[in-house]
């Protein structure tokens, strides 16, 4: 069974800061992995989609990484603003579903 | 105007009662999905269908039905039989299952 994980749980950083958020899954049997990004009492927004053949993606500011073998994935977010503070849940998509980490909450202070 | 809809923003449900979440896209998507989100928990697929007239069970189905009559909706009804309800629900659309998931604006569900 498919079971992915988010580290940190939290994280709370000043403006401006680079940083990095983390995925790992159990099963390396993946067709994509994709980020999200959820504000309080709401849906969830699409951010990057890797398919399993690609290495990384980028949009923006943001950069995310896949490495199948080891089973991990990260999103590298570049100059951080107070606009980024949100929750950040990365998937996995298996046969037929996708499997959901438990969220990195991210809070950026002005 | 694209996208995925969900009514209401906010359901109350009373002891015994049926209650359905409604879900509606105008994207095109053959693929629709219903996820359930509590404090703490990722989210957890309830039912999913890729076709109409076809559905099949997600991790977590019992005390839940849907319907997928219209390509457009794909309404969840949350049963009696459901002891645990309270909690944010979550629906989604895809062109096909390995696709990108666009989410609706969420139902959040309270038991009185």
């Amino acid at each position: 069974k498919q079971e992915v994980t988010q580290i940190p749980a939290a994280l709370s950083v000043p403006e401006g800061e680079n940083l990095v958020l983390n995925c790992s899954f159990t099963d390396s049997a993946i067709y994509n992995l994709q980020w999200f990004r959820q504000d309080p009492g709401k849906g969830l927004t699409s951010l990057l989609l890797i398919q399993s053949s690609q290495r990384e993606q980028t949009s923006g500011r943001l950069n995310a990484s896949l490495d199948k073998s080891s089973g991990r994935s990260t999103l590298y977010i570049a100059a951080s603003q107070p606009g980024d503070s949100a929750t950040y849940l990365c998937a996995v998509s298996g046969f037929q579903k996708l499997v959901f980490g438990t969220g990195t909450r991210l809070l950026v202070s002005p | 105007d694209g996208g995925i809809t969900q009514s209401p923003k906010y359901l109350f449900r009373k002891e015994g009662q049926n209650v359905t979440l409604s879900c509606e896209q105008n994207l095109n998507h053959d693929a629709m999905y219903w996820y359930r989100q509590d404090p703490g928990q990722g989210l957890r697929l309830i039912y999913y269908s890729q076709i109409v007239n076809d559905f099949q069970k997600g991790d977590i189905a019992e005390g839940y039905s849907v319907s997928r009559e219209k390509k457009e909706s794909f309404p969840l009804t949350v049963t009696s039989a459901q002891k645990n309800p309270t909690a944010f629900y979550l629906c989604a659309s895809a062109g096909s299952l390995q696709e990108t998931q666009y989410f609706g604006p969420g139902t959040r569900l309270l038991v009185l």
